[in-house]
């Protein structure tokens, strides 16, 4: 079993659609989560951190389940230039602070 | 405020040629540094990774190696590339526990 595992999708909407992503993580000693956005042929970037009492940036919602061990990314009114891959990613608490990636989910908004 | 260098930004060498990318960091002091790899339509593989100075630690052995020679200096080298060495090559750095990665730009290597 992958430690990070997404539906790499494509997940094709239309412009102005609500989608939703989720990760599962394996570790349940993972202490920090992240979503980033990669454009392709691009760096990941940093989109938002994942805090336990979920939280929002504009129209962005991010939100943690630790019992079931899940990460959710909820996007509204999508917009042409949200289309990229969403990559969630987790850091266990050790030494080296490593990021553990997921396979990324691509999302395509169309006209 | 801080940045992160990467270069060069495209690479193209031939199969068991010697590889040299370099990864620099500006704005901070003793920041944790990662390199990892992207191959086409794939994850973030991690290759390794240094919490200081002359301290790397390898998460795939493979023909690849890592130095730090300064503190904010990282590289990423290999005496023979290999054509499964083509990717997409990040190097990344992070200041403090539970905080995310800022990534350098990449460099897109094509062994031929």
């Amino acid at each position: 079993r992958k430690e990070v595992e997404q539906d790499p999708g494509p997940f094709n909407v239309p412009e102005g659609a609500t989608v939703a992503f989720n990760c599962t993580y394996s570790n349940s000693a993972s202490q920090s989560f992240f979503w980033y956005r990669q454009d392709c042929r691009k760096e990941p970037k940093l989109l938002m951190s994942v805090y336990s009492s979920g939280n929002e940036d504009g129209r962005f919602t991010a939100q943690l389940n630790r019992a079931s061990q899940y990460i959710s990314l909820l996007i509204r009114d999508s917009k042409l230039s949200d289309s990229a891959t969403y990559l969630c990613v987790v850091i266990l608490n050790n030494a080296g602070n490593m990021l553990t990636f997921g396979g990324g989910t691509r999302l395509m908004v169309k006209p | 405020s801080q940045t992160i260098h990467q270069w060069p930004a495209t690479l193209v060498q031939p199969v068991g040629s010697p590889l040299s990318l370099e990864c620099t960091v500006e704005g901070t002091s003793n920041p944790n540094l990662y390199w990892y790899r992207q191959a086409a339509g794939r994850g973030l593989q991690l290759l390794f990774y240094s919490v200081g100075i002359g301290q790397i630690s390898s998460e795939v052995p493979q023909n690849l190696s890592a130095s730090r020679p300064q503190d904010r200096q990282f590289i990423l080298s290999s005496k023979k590339l290999l054509l499964s060495d083509s990717g997409f090559y990040l190097c990344a750095w992070t200041k403090s526990r539970g905080m995310g990665y800022t990534f350098g730009s990449g460099t897109r290597l094509t062994v031929v």
